[in-house]
């Protein structure tokens, strides 16, 4: 595997579920970010991590729920979800966080979309 | 607030004419613009980064230009094909690790 990867790739839930996203980069970087992409809008950002620490929660519902087990990997835990947190979920990752004049670019995986019921 | 706006939302070109898709951005304290494709259900793939201090930056057929001044940049696509259908995605780097996407340009090629 190469890149950024995301499992599942489709998911389907009720809204009493409990979920988890997976991500997994195999870039050798140390920043990973989950992003929220509904229907014609823009690409919302939700978490930043960097070396493992959350470091941006972009007030984010608590029915999501992110972890960093390490540097490699990103889950997005899922709970009673509503019809409206129906979107595609992207994980990306880069080498650092950016930091001004770094030409840092992020790495997105596929992304899981999602379906709550 | 940073905000990005894409114009058209959509376009359909037949092949061969040459796409210019719009991105217009309200702060221009911006650092690097980027701009990126996404095919249907699939992640986003990385075409061209600009930093803030350069006005153009070039890639194939690919060509985009950057007036921080006016809040503005501007992707071209010469000589479009059925393989450049896609959405089109401008993004701005504003701050550190915050990237703020527009909605995007649907670009359909007709053969």
């Amino acid at each position: 595997e190469t890149g950024v990867t995301q499992t599942p790739r489709h998911l389907v839930m009720g809204m009493t579920n409990k979920k988890s996203l997976k991500c997994e980069q195999h870039l050798g970087h140390n920043a990973m970010y989950w992003y929220k992409q509904s229907a014609k809008k823009p690409l919302e950002l939700m978490f930043v991590y960097s070396l493992e620490e959350r470091v941006e929660n972009n007030s984010v519902p608590s029915r999501f729920s992110p972890e960093c087990p390490n540097s490699s990997h990103l889950f997005l835990h899922l709970h009673t979800l509503q019809p409206e947190d129906s979107a595609l979920y992207l994980c990306a990752s880069s080498q650092d966080l950016w930091q001004g004049a770094s030409l840092e670019t992020q790495y997105f995986g596929p992304g899981t979309r999602l379906l709550v019921l | 607030k940073q905000e990005v706006t894409q114009i058209p939302a959509a376009l359909s070109v037949p092949e061969g004419e040459n796409l210019v898709l719009n991105c217009s951005f309200t702060d221009s304290a911006i650092y690097n613009l980027q701009w990126f494709r996404q095919d249907p259900g699939k992640g986003l793939t990385s075409l061209l980064l600009i930093q803030s201090s350069q006005r153009e930056q070039t890639s194939g057929r690919l060509n985009a230009s950057l007036d921080k001044s006016s809040g503005r940049s501007t992707l071209y696509i010469a000589a479009s094909q059925p393989g450049d259908s896609a959405t089109y995605l401008c993004a701005v780097y504003f701050s550190w690790g915050k990237l703020q996407f527009g909605a995007g340009t649907q670009v359909v090629v007709t053969p």
